[in-house]
Order: structure tokens, then sequence, then C-alpha cells
């Protein structure tokens, strides 16, 4: 079946560096892809969507310039986090519809972040 | 999306029915009711999902209250592989595009 695959699942990083976290539609294309994050004891909190070929669109408080989206291809979307702090230590999950409408959803396993 | 409440947590014994409650009364005539769950460090992973009909799956099986003002999932025989956060989320199918709003969720922890 569809499966929704991120990569790394665990991260650890220096502050004041950037690190890159993939997401992956395997068998399926998604042209929107969707990012959350999720701290500890917490719910997720949707902070992105991810559009191929166009600009992301961020929710209200997300800042643009520090969570860098891409959706270069259908099956492809990155969440680059520039200049990490302690702060922005977090599970880091995405999403992709399977179909245009959003009536079928899948999940990726989730990226851990943690920021040294 | 309209706005759903459950209880924070709640616990079962193992082999037994897991009912897990939710309330949605502002949802709204377009509006379906999800279920997800999270086990603990991994993403969420759909169960179900039903517009006003009782729906069953062989994961669990969904109660939606005649006014569509409530739901129960039903998990028949819980093991403690079912111990995780179960997320209700109401909708609208279409149009919505694929984003989920997540509310607290329920914390259910299976006993042996």
């Amino acid at each position: 079946g569809a499966v929704v695959s991120q990569h790394p699942s665990r991260v650890i990083c220096k502050s004041g560096t950037s690190v890159k976290i993939e997401c992956r539609s395997l068998d399926f294309q998604a042209t929107t892809m969707f990012w959350y994050r999720q701290f500890p004891k917490k719910s997720l909190m949707l902070m992105a969507t991810s559009n191929e070929g166009s600009k992301a669109t961020y929710e209200q408080g997300v800042e643009k310039d520090k969570f860098l989206i891409n959706h270069a291809s259908l099956t492809l979307s990155t969440l680059t986090v520039t200049s990490a702090h302690p702060e922005d230590s977090s599970f880091y999950i995405c999403s992709a519809p399977v179909d245009r409408e959003g009536n079928t959803i899948y999940f990726g396993e989730g990226s851990w972040l943690t920021v040294v | 999306d309209a706005k759903t409440t459950q209880p924070t947590s709640m616990d079962c014994a193992e082999g037994r029915a897991a009912n897990l409650p939710c309330n949605h009364s502002t949802i709204s005539g377009n509006e379906y009711v999800y279920w997800y769950r999270q086990i603990h460090s991994q993403g969420p992973q759909y169960i179900i999902h039903g517009l006003k009909n009782n729906e069953t799956n062989e994961m669990a099986s969904l109660i939606i209250t005649e006014d569509r003002k409530s739901s129960t999932l039903i998990l028949p025989h819980a093991t403690l592989r079912d111990t995780a956060v179960y997320y209700c989320i109401v909708r609208a199918r279409a149009g919505s595009g694929g984003k989920l709003t997540f509310g607290q969720g329920t914390i259910l922890t299976v006993h042996p």
C-alpha cells in the first residue's frame, strides 16, 4: 500500500547549523505534503503545507525563513531547519494525501531532531 | 473544522473492548469523523472514518450517534500494542486537501 517515508529518523546537530529532513511518497505522487511538529507529550501542530512547484504555505507563527520547505518533485518534500537552536528540538512529521481531495492521508514515521 | 473533545486518558484490560468517546457537537453536515492513533515515537496511523452510518473495518468500529454530535471508537479486543494516543478529528472530506487539525487526543493504556 501507499507509504510515506521520512529520513533521517533521528538526527543530532549542533546549535547554529542547518539540518534537512526528507519526506518521500514511495508509490504515489503527492502534489501536496504537510509538515507537523510535536513536542513531548503534546499534540501535533501543523507547520506548513508543501506545494509541488510553488511556495509552501506556512501556518501563523511559523517562521518561513527558519523552516525552509522545498517540494521539488511529486514524491519529495524537504524541511530544512536553519540555524538550529535547542528549542527547535522536536519530533517532525510529514503527511501526504493519496488523492487531491485529501480523503486518504498517510503519515511518515517521523524524525527526531535534537539540537545540542 | 469542528472542534472535538476527548477524555485525556483511559485504561482498558487486555482482551476487553476499548470504547473511546469523542464529542463533536458543532459538526456540520459535510464533515466526517476521522480517527487516528499515534504509538509512541511514530507517525499517526489511520484507523477509520465515517459520516453518519456506523463503520467497521479490520481495526475497529465507529459508532456515530444519530444527531452526529458524538461518536465512539471501539477496539473490540484490545491488545497491549493498542496502547497509544487516539485522535478524533472532524473535517470536511472534500476541499481540505489533507490538512488535519489534531486535538489533545485520548491516551489509551491497555493493561495485561
